[in-house]
């Protein structure tokens, strides 16, 4: 079964400084994995996602994010946080082996501080 | 382009009663999901419909919950005999068909659901 796991609740960054947001998932076959954002009062965004190929992927408003194989995981970063960038962060997953659920993870609150 | 349109954006209902949520996809979208938000919450998958495939409904919470997509576009989600742990906020998103950048989602503004 397809599963995705956000540690953490809320990271808190100052801006200017660099932030991680972590995701780790589990499937059955090879991964699409996703990042998606909720401002507030805004509908979900997507922000990047991983299909095949290298393991850097680069999205939306300077987010990239790292694809571990061995260590199952996604994390989101962002080499100097912003003020606006204090959003809700979920993490996604869909297997690649024909179905097209995708399952999200619980969400990370990002709070940036000035 | 029109992005995904939810209806109504907010619904307050008595317990017991029966609601229907609407979604419009973006056109030419041939995957459609709906989702859960519950207060604090992650997403929770509900259903989602793929072309003329039959609907993947492993996500419906109860026999309460159904849905349907008429002509492959608009879908509406019923919610019958509504209790106060269905109050949340329900999510639809689209999806393009193909490859390549098919993959993601894109959602709607939601509708928030009150049971009083």
């Amino acid at each position: 079964a397809q599963s995705v796991a956000q540690p953490e609740d809320q990271v808190n960054v100052a801006e200017g400084n660099p932030l991680t947001v972590k995701c780790t998932y589990s499937v059955s076959g090879n991964p699409y994995l996703f990042w998606y954002v909720q401002y507030p009062n805004r509908g979900l965004q997507f922000l990047l996602k991983y299909i095949t190929g290298d393991n850097l992927v680069k999205g939306s408003y300077g987010f990239e994010a790292e694809f571990n194989k061995s260590q199952t995981s996604f994390h989101l970063k962002k080499p100097s946080a912003l003020v606006s960038d204090s959003a809700l962060y979920f993490c996604a997953v869909r297997d690649n082996t024909g179905g097209f659920k995708t399952i999200f993870g619980a969400g990370t609150r990002l709070f940036v501080k000035a | 382009g029109a992005g995904v349109s939810q209806s109504p954006s907010n619904k307050v209902t008595e317990k017991g009663k029966d609601v229907e949520l609407r979604c419009d996809p973006i056109s030419g979208h041939t995957a459609l999901y709906w989702y859960r938000q519950s207060l604090g919450q992650g997403l929770e998958f509900l259903i989602y419909f793929q072309g003329n495939s039959a609907p993947d409904k492993s996500g419906l919470p109860s026999d309460r919950f159904s849905a349907e997509r008429t002509g492959g576009s608009v879908s509406t989600l019923t919610i019958q005999r509504t209790q106060q742990e269905d109050s949340a906020v329900y999510l639809c998103a689209s999806r393009s068909p193909g490859t390549g950048s098919s993959y993601e989602q894109y959602f709607g503004p939601g509708t928030r659901l009150t049971v009083t």
